[in-house]
């Protein structure tokens, strides 16, 4: 079984739509991520978040918003697209019990979103 | 932003060591060392991760100097699966503190 799936794998849309990246993780974990890799490879955080908070990006667009209805899902809606949102989406999530980090990360395979 | 130096990019022969450095002058006495790979296409990769002392799983070994203002990573028998972007992180071992990554060293594993 994949661990952190997401759906779909790719994802062409016009300018202007919204849509929506889903992410699912089996592995119990509490708190998930999503990630941006823009064209020149470079990782950056959007969002983490467990039961009891939401860390943003502050350089993030409010036009990104990331809707976890359980544990084990994190969505990331996105409104307005535009053509610069056009990159490799990478969920992720990790368990931290008590403060500490005490697992590793685990990451989606991506989902490649192309705004036309 | 990242807090670390790697070298954009290095080559090692199939079935040599590799040794992947990097920098972290500015390290803090309670952030970890965490070493990350992404195949191509692929979702990154966790490898290892150290505070003070040297760390060896299956995968790798790390040595952290012991000032701890760098590190390496040292994947004992390289092979061409080994190629990608690794990425060294610091990151405080606390909850909600996100993974920052930097630009990586793209690593080419040549036959």
């Amino acid at each position: 079984d994949t661990a952190v799936s997401q759906t779909p794998k790719y994802l062409v849309t016009q300018m202007g739509n919204d849509k929506s990246i889903k992410c699912e993780q089996n592995l119990g974990h509490d708190t998930m991520y999503w990630y941006k890799q823009d064209s020149k490879k470079f990782l950056k955080i959007m969002f983490s978040y467990n039961n009891k908070e939401l860390i943003i990006n502050e350089t993030v667009p409010n036009r990104f918003s990331p809707k976890s209805p359980d544990k084990a899902h994190l969505n990331l809606h996105i409104n307005s697209l535009e053509l610069g949102d056009s990159a490799v989406y990478f969920c992720a999530s990790s368990h931290e019990s008590s403060g500490v980090w005490d697992t590793e990360a685990f990451f989606g395979q991506g989902t490649r979103l192309t705004v036309v | 932003d990242a807090k670390t130096t790697q070298p954009p990019s290095m080559d090692c022969a199939e079935g040599r060591a590799a040794n992947l450095p990097c920098n972290h002058s500015t390290i803090s006495g309670n952030e970890y060392v965490y070493w990350y790979r992404q195949i191509h296409s692929q979702g990154p990769q966790y490898i290892i991760h150290g505070l003070k002392n040297n760390e060896t799983n299956e995968m790798a070994s790390l040595i952290i100097t012991e000032d701890r203002k760098s590190s390496t990573l040292i994947l004992p028998h390289a092979t061409l699966r080994d190629t990608a972007v690794y990425y060294c992180i610091v990151r405080v071992g606390n909850a909600g503190n996100m993974l920052t990554f930097g630009g990586g060293t793209r690593l080419m594993v040549k036959p």
